[in-house]
């Protein structure tokens, strides 16, 4: 069981948007803005997407957005393209004890 | 360009040992904490352990904890998981990543393309 809550699928048709949630507690996600995305096709390495909530690394398309409301982050991708659907996974510091956590994943399909 | 290689993954029998390698270049090494994450075959990610960059501390998941141990030498620009008591539970793809500027171990911007390690008698 993962210390953060996603849910196993998502889909859309190319050119809609869509929103994964990635739910945590006050002891992680709500605590702190150190929550980041990652993107994984398969058979690759995880590639990073997002990070302190709604930073972009560079290069990553701005069609990958994220937030946070308590202790609920969300990845939106607007615009789906073929080459989004893939796997992806949310992670949060989580202190000093038990230091960083991921999401099970949710795989998203583009329809 | 940062390139990032493990290496030393193999199958190895309950109880075994194994040391995992990581060699990085296209950065500054000694400056950047670097992180052990495992993937178990068709399952999700999991942080295992990160070494902070020149002075910087070790952090270990509870799961890995007192068998597992990271280190590194910024003169080879490579990192080490020496992985001890292994269990069927540890059978995972092991990806060395490196942790963007800043971040420690809550960002990883890059990542190779991982070892697998299998615990199997």
């Amino acid at each position: 069981q993962s210390a953060l809550t996603q849910p196993p699928s998502a889909s859309g048709s190319p050119g809609q948007s869509v929103t994964i949630s990635c739910t945590g507690t006050s002891s992680d996600v709500g605590a702190y803005n150190y929550v980041s995305w990652y993107q994984q096709h398969p058979g690759k390495a995880p590639k990073l997407i997002i990070y302190e909530v709604n930073k972009r690394p560079s290069g990553v398309p701005d069609r990958f957005s994220g937030s946070k409301s308590g202790n609920t982050a969300s990845l939106t991708v607007s615009g789906l393209q073929a080459e989004d659907d893939a796997d992806y996974y949310c992670s949060s510091y989580a202190g000093s004890s038990i230091h960083l956590v991921f999401g099970g994943g949710t795989k998203l399909t583009v329809l | 360009e940062v390139q990032i290689l493990e290496s030393g993954g193999g199958l190895v029998q309950p109880g075994g040992s194994l040391r995992l390698s990581c060699a990085a270049s296209g950065f500054t090494f000694s400056a950047y904490a670097m992180s052990w994450v495992r993937q178990a075959p068709g399952k999700g990610l999991e942080w295992v352990s990160t070494l902070g960059g020149s002075g910087g501390g070790t952090f270990y998941a509870d799961s890995v904890k007192g068998r597992f141990t990271i280190s590194r030498d910024n003169s080879k620009n490579t990192l080490y998981l020496q992985i001890n008591s292994l269990r069927g539970e540890d059978t995972a793809v092991y990806y060395c990543a490196k942790a963007l500027v800043g971040a420690t171990l809550h960002a990883f911007d890059c990542w190779g393309q991982g070892t697998l390690v299998t615990v199997s008698s």
